[in-house]
């Protein structure tokens, strides 16, 4: 089956900083989603991004689906950003096949 | 709109018990699915609706029922409950296998 690689898998940040978040994936796609899970394990869907690049707010997020990797830019990072992010992939339904999650800590 | 709701939050089960997990959506979507999460790991598919009266596995069926009751409604049985299935469960919606939106979760021991 798919393979979803997230990287780095832990992000120690300080307020302000700006990061780059990585998923790499084995095999075509038609679905890529990113998620964030905040401390209290809430799951909120960030970007649809199967192709192309998107923007909301400091977030934006960049999917090169003929290299298949997909990139999560966050800018002037807060502390309520931290969590897990992870990216998950369907190659041809919406079976979602979820990366291992990066975890991100943001300081004051 | 309460979007994805999920019943109960918490729940403690000795081996061999059965329970079930409710979701429901008011979002009008179409599929639904029921993930698991342990500890460290992302989340894996136990299975999905993509229509109402449709049911289809994900990666991790085993041990699992579920029922499409309505649009709004997915539930997911344990018949007889395991140590390996104690999890985060998550209960997920979406329109036209886009966007997910996930419920609140409920964290289940099995004893």
């Amino acid at each position: 089956g798919i393979q979803v690689e997230q990287s780095p898998p832990d992000l120690i940040l300080q307020e302000g900083a700006n990061s780059t978040l990585r998923c790499n994936f084995s095999d075509s796609v038609n679905n890529l989603q990113w998620f964030h899970q905040n401390p209290w394990g809430q799951l909120i869907n960030l970007f649809y991004i199967p192709s192309g690049t998107k923007q909301n707010g400091r977030l934006s997020a960049t999917t090169v689906a003929t290299e298949r990797y997909s990139l999560l830019y966050i800018s002037s990072s807060q502390t309520t950003d931290s969590g897990v992010y992870f990216c998950a992939v369907a190659p041809h339904t919406d079976k979602l096949i979820f990366g291992t999650g990066t975890r991100l800590q943001v300081f004051p | 709109n309460a979007g994805v709701t999920q019943t109960p939050k918490f729940q403690v089960l000795k081996t061999g018990q059965s329970m079930t997990l409710q979701c429901a959506q008011d979002m009008n979507h179409n599929s639904m699915y029921w993930y698991r999460q342990d500890p460290g790991m992302g989340l894996r598919l136990i299975y999905y609706s993509a229509s109402e009266g449709t049911t289809d596995k994900g990666e991790v069926p085993n041990g699992y029922n579920v029922s499409r009751l309505n649009k709004r409604e997915f539930s997911l049985r344990l018949e007889s409950a395991a140590p390996s299935q104690t999890s985060v469960y998550f209960c997920a919606s979406a329109d036209r296998a886009e966007t997910q939106y996930f419920g609140p979760g409920t964290r289940l021991l099995v004893l």
